[in-house]
């Protein structure tokens, strides 16, 4: 039981070009969710998704797009990255249950250079 | 949107009790309040949420104000384990999906 990955753990990419950050979860939790997460601050909510085929904007969602094609996966994809969206992105995941508890990946540290 | 204030950092001994407070004085009476804490360079760990009533785990303890405008995380007998970054964090009892996140109070654990 691997719980949330993440990948890639680390990428450099230049302005403008584009990237697709992977989150899988082998828990079968119906929500799922992007964070970002810059030094010193603490998460800020980028996209979530409430079950497969579903997706909606958080907090701060311009720049990203997400799908959920799958139950298990939920891909971020920034379409021309800007340096400001240098940040460690988290993906968590939950079940549609009462005890609201979510389980975090490990993280990707994208640097926009 | 109802916001929470923590300090900074604080500092604790090892094996003796930690008390991390938090305030949230424009909470609403359907927030929850959920605590989560980060180690170094890894993803956030749910440690325990609550309503009004006080609530215990294998964690931790969440003592909840009367008003509810503040309340105070538990850590009954610290390791250097322990030793992150705990969030005070407000839910809506109206949404399944927002956690509106501060900085944080970075505990320090001391030997």
């Amino acid at each position: 039981n691997a719980g949330v990955t993440q990948t890639p753990k680390f990428r450099v990419l230049k302005t403008g070009q584009s990237m697709t950050l992977l989150c899988a979860q082998d828990m079968n939790h119906e929500y799922m969710y992007w964070y970002r997460q810059d030094p010193g601050m603490g998460l800020r909510l980028i996209h979530y998704s409430v079950g497969e085929g579903t997706t909606a904007k958080g907090e701060v969602p311009d720049g990203y797009n997400v799908s959920r094609l799958k139950k298990q996966n939920f891909l971020l994809g920034l379409e021309s990255a800007a340096p400001s969206q240098t940040s460690v992105y988290f993906c968590a995941s939950r079940t549609s249950g009462r005890t609201y508890e979510q389980y975090f990946g490990p993280g990707t540290r994208l640097t926009v250079t | 949107d109802a916001k929470t204030t923590q300090p900074n950092s604080m500092e604790s001994n090892e094996e003796e009790p930690v008390h991390l407070p938090c305030n949230h004085s424009t909470i609403s009476g359907t927030d929850y309040i959920h605590w989560y804490r980060q180690l170094p360079s890894q993803g956030p760990e749910y440690v325990i949420h609550g309503l009004t009533s006080n609530v215990n785990n294998r964690m931790a303890s969440l003592a909840i104000a009367e008003d509810r405008k503040s309340s105070t995380l538990i850590l009954h007998r610290a390791t250097l384990r322990d030793a992150a970054v705990y969030y005070c964090i407000l839910r809506k009892g109206d949404s399944n999906y927002q956690l509106i996140w501060g900085a944080g109070t970075k505990l320090i654990i001391k030997p």
